[in-house]
């Protein structure tokens, strides 16, 4: 069975500096789809950004991209310039190639310091 | 923009009495979610459809949960008798289908059982 491990509960970052959230997975499978979704105190998910693993070339959303390494099963998270706004829950999440379920990890709290 | 909405918000019952929660899934999506959020299990999957069809409620527990789809524009989720542990957020997700399609979700319900 698939498995998402987020070995970071809490991490902190001062405003405007970069920080790197780091998720792990375990698969059988050779195509599949990984996200990372973001819950502000709202508890709203929001998707922050998502990657095939057929794709090589790493995604990227504005101040937010990943770090993909398919042989390691590493999808780590970077956020740059951080802002106060981006403090909240990050779960990352796997989805097989031809399934519709989602696999969480358990998340990482991100707080962000003036 | 489109969005998932859910009605309740917020739901304080007590324990025996039936709990219904409603999504809208946003217009044209066909498929349609419904995930449990707690502090011990984390995100996890309770029942899906597509094109208004059960097709997994593998996650739900039978004897009290019951998930429905009476039109494209409507997926309920009814707990009956509620317990205490029943208490968590449930979200609702659309998405258009399979393929590794992003899901979206809708902000929640907070369900508290006395």
């Amino acid at each position: 069975a698939q498995t998402v491990t987020q070995s970071q509960p809490e991490m902190s970052v001062q405003e405007a500096e970069t920080v790197t959230l780091s998720c792990t997975y375990d698969t059988s499978e050779s195509d599949y789809y990984l996200f990372w979704y973001k819950q502000p105190p709202s508890r709203q998910m929001i998707l922050v950004i998502r990657q095939e693993a057929y794709k090589q070339q790493n995604a990227t959303e504005n101040r937010f991209s990943v770090n993909f390494q398919k042989a390691a099963k590493s999808f780590s998270l970077k956020i740059s310039d951080s802002q106060l706004g981006d403090a909240a829950m990050y779960f990352c999440a796997y989805r097989g190639y031809n399934t519709d379920k989602l696999i969480f990890g358990t998340g990482t709290r991100l707080q962000v310091f003036p | 923009d489109a969005r998932v909405t859910q009605t309740p918000r917020h739901k304080v019952t007590e324990m025996g009495q039936e709990v219904t929660m409603r999504c809208q899934p946003i217009l044209g999506h066909n498929t349609v979610f419904w995930y449990r959020q707690t502090m011990m299990q984390g995100l996890e999957l309770l029942a899906y459809f597509r094109n208004r069809a059960p097709l997994d409620d593998s996650g739900m527990p039978k004897d009290r949960f019951s998930a429905e789809m009476p039109d494209a524009t409507l997926a309920t989720l009814k707990i009956q008798p509620s317990e205490p542990r029943d208490s968590a957020v449930y979200f609702c997700a659309s998405g258009l289908g399979s393929g590794g399609e992003t899901q979206y979700f809708g902000p929640g319900t907070r369900l508290l059982v006395l």
